[in-house]
């Protein structure tokens, strides 16, 4: 099972919107509603910030939002605040190994 | 509040066993999948391992199968992961995490993880 695809950095000034994709295939991202995302600060633990695709956990601001077309999920963050600078990971549900981590995207804020 | 704590890990010689734990308070932890995911030093998330509520359903990645055994003691309120043939590449910081709510298949919360260094 191949890791999902995430571009390896994204940034955006505060205030701004940022999109952060996660490519898979029909046999996890496109093929069940399961894609979750984590956000991990260096040094810490990840938690996670969007379910189901596009679920948010109580406590998360809804500056983050999920969403999915065909293979490909994407979790936006709009507002873009000098702490949403993390690691992000998206994860999905795969009928091969039941889960796989993407491959990772450093959110810089300019 | 909800808490995840885990212990074990450390250094070990290639070939060499190790034994995680896991310790949760603040939840019903009988009521909850668990799951076992780990981080190489500056490198992704990669799942490893889960287990259901009652021990019914255990899962592992490909790359520790036959390897690692993943288990709980509901009455201790705890989860362990067994680690034998331990290799160079299962260097990383191991978190245990909770399954977030029953199929939401989502890892909420994480332990603050525990380093296992595997080196000669």
């Amino acid at each position: 099972q191949s890791a999902l695809t995430q571009p390896a950095s994204v940034s955006g000034s505060p205030g701004q919107s940022i999109t952060i994709s996660c490519t898979g295939t029909s046999s996890d991202v496109g093929g069940y509603n399961y894609v979750s995302w984590y956000q991990q600060h260096p040094g810490k633990a990840p938690k996670l910030m969007i379910y189901e695709v596009s679920n948010r956990p109580s406590g998360v601001p809804d500056r983050f939002s999920g969403s999915k077309s065909g293979n490909t999920a994407s979790l936006t963050i709009s507002g873009l605040q000098a702490e949403d600078e993390a690691d992000y990971y998206c994860s999905s549900y795969t009928s091969s190994s039941l889960y796989v981590f993407g491959t990772g995207t450093k959110v810089t804020v300019l | 509040e909800v808490q995840l704590v885990e212990s074990g890990g450390g250094l070990v010689k290639p070939g060499g066993s190790l034994r995680l734990s896991c310790a949760a308070s603040g939840f019903t932890f009988s009521s909850y999948s668990m799951n076992w995911v780990r981080q190489a030093p500056g490198k992704g998330l990669e799942w490893v391992s889960s287990i259901s509520s009652s021990s019914s359903y255990i899962y592992y990645a490909d790359s520790v199968k036959g390897r690692f055994t993943i288990s709980r003691d509901n009455a201790k309120n705890s989860l362990y992961l067994q680690m034998n043939s331990l290799r160079a590449e299962d260097t990383a910081v191991y978190y245990c995490a909770r399954d977030y709510s029953y199929g939401s298949w989502a890892f909420d919360p994480w332990g603050q993880g525990t380093l296992v260094t595997v080196s000669s």
